[in-house]
């Protein structure tokens, strides 16, 4: 595809619940990256692949979210058991990254999320 | 953790006008990014200054980096209401990942 591609674009959900985000990254890139972003808000690093592997998963705010990317293309976002302040916009962006050079990120339009 | 930090938080100001957007960075760095997202978008990258540079031009952007301050800047010269949006800088972290400040909301009066 011509870009990062993610699904669905919204989603409402009812406590409690899993989700599933997707993204299908740019062909080719090696790097994926998961942000959350709420409302007005900055990005909140969630987690890093290089690959299918995630050197960095420091940022996942719990251990309701996890995240698997399989032959280093589509990756997907799953929060188990969601809570309301899981409420916001999940991004996720792709690079070319080599090791020690970071290429500029080319994101997704992101999946809005909404719990109730 | 965020790894760059944003001043001001918003900006406000008249078409015709420049902006400026200054950012912050804590640890060294190989090069430092500027992203701009329109509301409910994504990021779209706009200019990448690398650790060597000092200086880079880019249409009505300009981009200084000062690696002593671990500081850098974004003008917007002749402002137009489009250019209203957020901007963020982004820097890479631990070798790793990219992280990313918490933005500056731009709103650009017609």
């Amino acid at each position: 595809g011509a870009g990062v591609s993610q699904s669905p674009s919204n989603k409402v959900t009812e406590k409690g619940k899993d989700v599933e985000l997707r993204c299908d990254p740019i062909s080719g890139h090696t790097a994926l990256y998961w942000y959350r972003q709420s409302l007005g808000q900055g990005l909140e690093f969630l987690i890093y692949f290089q690959g299918n592997s995630a050197p960095d998963k420091s940022g996942l705010p719990s251990d309701r979210f996890s995240a698997e990317r399989t032959g280093g293309s589509v990756s997907t976002l799953t929060i188990q058991r969601t809570q309301q302040e899981d409420s916001a916009v999940y991004l996720c962006a792709s690079s070319p990254l080599s090791q020690g050079w970071n290429p500029p990120l080319h994101f997704g339009n992101g999946t809005r999320l909404t719990v109730t | 953790s965020q790894q760059g930090e944003e001043d001001p938080q918003a900006l406000s100001i008249q078409e015709g006008e420049n902006a400026t957007m200054n950012c912050s960075y804590k640890t060294s760095i190989n090069n430092l990014q500027w992203y701009r997202q329109n509301s409910g978008r994504g990021l779209v990258h706009l200019i990448l200054i690398r650790s060597n540079e000092r200086e880079k031009h880019s249409g009505r952007l300009r981009v200084t980096l000062d690696t002593s301050k671990k500081s850098s800047s974004l003008l917007i010269t002749a402002s137009r209401a489009a250019d209203t949006a957020s901007y963020f800088c982004a820097t890479l972290y631990n070798n790793n990942d990219m992280r990313f400040g918490a933005g500056t909301r731009l709103t650009v009066k017609p």
